[in-house]
């Protein structure tokens, strides 16, 4: 079964409202879990590093104004898309590891759709 | 140059043929080599997972890595139509868990 869920796994929203996206691993701590947003036939690209307890590190372009990132458990990361605009649609999906374990431990939520009419 | 190349395909192949999808890198940091198979609006799925220059084979699919030359392979024996679906490379440094991915090639296997 899944060892990482997120929530919800797809949203519309209307353009200028905020919307959370969650994403709890379910078997395993992460102190550190990872934020990617997939545009319709391309690749995954790594927004955001999320931290527990600490601010959140984001990619070169990311605006952390708007994708706001709370990372305050072990075990939950949510994104939070701030006065979403139509340009924002898009797939977003995270990712977690255990402390310990090599790359084969890196697990991806199912991800989460995301509209802005 | 990007960090990662991937052909993006579409490939289209008859059940039951080989198939062979590729990327190059140019990060000599990248120490760990993975590919995914995502299915349409699916998170993706970890197929193979290789820290070492070779060949690994788990059942039909068959990871190669050539450091020397930073290129990467999955070989795909047999295809089903069930294979059908996008296939990225993936790479990782050290201990850090954040990937950074190929664009992805997008495979269709026909009945």
């Amino acid at each position: 079964g899944a060892v990482v869920s997120q929530h919800p796994s797809w949203v519309i929203c209307k353009s200028g409202t905020s919307v959370k996206i969650e994403c709890r691993s379910l078997d395993f701590q992460a102190t550190t879990m990872f934020w990617y947003r997939q545009f319709p036939k391309q690749s995954l690209m790594l927004m955001a590093t999320s931290n527990e307890g600490s601010k959140a590190t984001y990619e070169q372009g990311v605006e952390k104004d708007k994708f706001l990132i709370n990372h305050a458990s072990l075990t939950l990361s949510t994104l939070t898309v701030t006065s979403a605009h139509p340009e924002d649609s898009s797939f977003y999906i995270c990712s977690a590891s255990p402390p310990t374990g090599g790359g084969n431990t890196i697990y991806f939520g199912e991800g989460s759709w995301l509209t802005v009419v | 140059q990007k960090e990662v190349e991937q052909d993006p395909g579409p490939l289209s192949v008859p059940e039951g043929a080989i198939v062979s999808l590729n990327c190059t890198y140019s990060n000599s940091a990248f120490q760990y080599f993975m590919w995914y198979r995502q299915y349409s609006r699916k998170g993706p799925e970890l197929l193979m997972y290789t820290y070492s220059s070779g060949n690994k084979e788990d059942g039909r699919f068959t990871a190669q890595v050539d450091k020397s030359s930073k290129y990467i392979s999955l070989f795909i024996r047999d295809s089903q139509p069930s294979d059908s679906a996008t296939y990225l490379c993936a790479f990782t440094s050290g201990s850090a868990r954040q990937l950074t991915f190929g664009s992805g090639t997008q495979l269709t296997v026909l009945p």
